[in-house]
């Protein structure tokens, strides 16, 4: 079984709906993360959390929410989306440490009409 | 090597050549970086890793090299066969600590032709 997964694997939904992306581990990670992925561009944070009682925005946090539902799931909202949230989201762990190595999901292919 | 802009760097080789992929990273400050692999359909998977105080660390086929004076990472992946067939991208924790901040670079698309 993967260490991470990731439900749905794909979603479409219009403009304005509210969509729930979730992530859950199975590695005791005490880190997890959300990104975004564009074509052509790298990896983009969005949400990080360094365990259930906290959360941290990344560098495109705005139109996205999280909840830390415990240590093995992250969740990430859409309350409202919109056609340029259209993009691959990827959830990752990491250990608490000197080196926070990620482990990423297969990711959701999220379109957003 | 990896740049900014809407169209991946590319990289094509012959099965069985020795492949090199750049990476220029920008923080001075950064100690500790990685290489992913990203196949098509997939998240990102991690190579290998170097921390600032090395130079070079070696995997199996693959061998990271850091020049901290001009901020250049590389990886070098030995006999290249087709299933290395994928973008390929760097990160460096500039952050440290409880200062987390993991950069991505935007990546390499390295195509091995059979």
């Amino acid at each position: 079984d993967a260490d991470v997964t990731q439900t749905p694997r794909n979603r479409i939904t219009k403009t304005g709906k509210r969509i729930m992306l979730e992530c859950s581990q199975t590695k005791g990670h005490d880190r997890m993360y959300w990104y975004r992925q564009d074509p052509g561009l790298g990896l983009q944070l969005i949400y990080y959390s360094f365990d259930v009682k906290d959360i941290n925005k990344g560098e495109i946090s705005d139109g996205y929410s999280v909840s830390r539902q415990a240590q093995a799931k992250f969740s990430l909202s859409l309350e409202s989306a919109i056609p340029n949230q259209t993009a691959l989201y990827f959830c990752a762990t990491s250990e608490t440490g000197p080196t926070d190595t990620q482990y990423f999901g297969p990711g959701t292919r999220l379109t957003v009409l | 090597g990896e740049s900014v802009g809407l169209h991946l760097p590319t990289l094509s080789v012959q099965e069985g050549d020795n492949s090199i992929i750049n990476c220029a990273y920008s923080n001075s400050a950064s100690d500790y970086f990685i290489w992913y692999k990203q196949e098509s359909g997939k998240g990102p998977q991690f190579i290998i890793d170097i921390r600032s105080n090395m130079d070079k660390r070696q995997g199996q086929r693959v061998t990271v090299l850091l020049n901290k004076t001009v901020k250049h990472l590389s990886l070098q992946i030995a006999a290249t066969q087709p299933g290395d067939s994928a973008v390929y991208f760097c990160a460096e924790n500039s952050g440290g600590g409880s200062n987390y901040k993991l950069t991505f670079g935007k990546g390499t698309l390295l195509t091995v032709n059979p």
